[in-house]
């Protein structure tokens, strides 16, 4: 079956700017994380959903980051006024429900911050 | 505060040769290690995962060996090939419900042929 879809791959945008981006994870992943994977680091957790709702958003570096998951399956992260700091692979992974273990990570979407 | 180190950053092995990465973690109520593997453009992909109950686990040419008084887990990949060349990421997920993931800055692997 389909992956963890991420779109778009690359996202080159000017300082200031708002950006958006989005992951589609595997059908029936009720369980939702965003990471974002700095170079040469490993990737850090921003935020969790469990079904619609942000479950566990402590990772989130500032308040001009925000992620929706609206109908439980895509969801969109949404970076406001755009820093060069941001710029960074931002990974999405999901999970089935419950006590499975296993992350499925997506490709990551390359953000640069001009 | 790095919750989970890797050591070494870069490895370099001979085709057919033993790759062996370390981890060390604080935290005692991390309670799931897995390793992942990741190519270059591409997402990390789960290799190998092992739990505190258990000192070792292999799968194919891959082997976890887990020492749970010391803190400690490691990545052994026997006969290591070409194509295992890839960055490595070790992991540790905590308690409670969310199961997020807090990784090693990783291990860059290189097997020359």
């Amino acid at each position: 079956g389909a992956g963890v879809s991420q779109t778009p791959s690359n996202k080159v945008t000017e300082k200031g700017k708002y950006v958006e981006l989005r992951c589609d994870p595997i059908s029936g992943h009720t369980a939702l994380y965003w990471y974002r994977q700095s170079l040469g680091q490993g990737p850090e957790f921003l935020i969790y959903f469990q079904g619609t709702g942000a479950a566990d958003d402590s990772g989130l570096p500032n308040d001009r980051f925000f992620a929706v998951r609206p109908e439980g399956s895509v969801s969109t992260l949404k970076i406001q006024r755009t820093e060069r700091g941001d710029s960074a692979v931002y990974l999405c992974a999901s999970r089935v429900a419950g006590v499975a273990d296993t992350q499925y990570f997506g490709p990551g979407t390359r953000l640069t911050v001009l | 505060q790095q919750q989970v180190k890797q050591s070494p950053q870069s490895l370099i092995v001979q085709k057919g040769g033993i790759s062996i990465i370390n981890c060390a973690y604080e935290n005692t109520a991390f309670d799931y290690f897995p390793w992942y593997q990741q190519f270059p453009g591409k997402g990390p992909a789960l290799l190998i995962a092992i739990r505190p109950d258990v000192s070792e686990k292999k799968e194919g040419r891959f082997t976890i060996s887990f020492n749970k008084s010391a803190k400690q887990f490691s990545l052994h990949i026997m006969d290591s090939q070409p194509g295992d060349s890839a960055t490595y990421f070790c992991a540790a997920r905590g308690e409670g419900s969310n199961y997020k993931l807090t990784f090693g800055k990783g291990t860059l692997l290189t097997v020359n042929p």
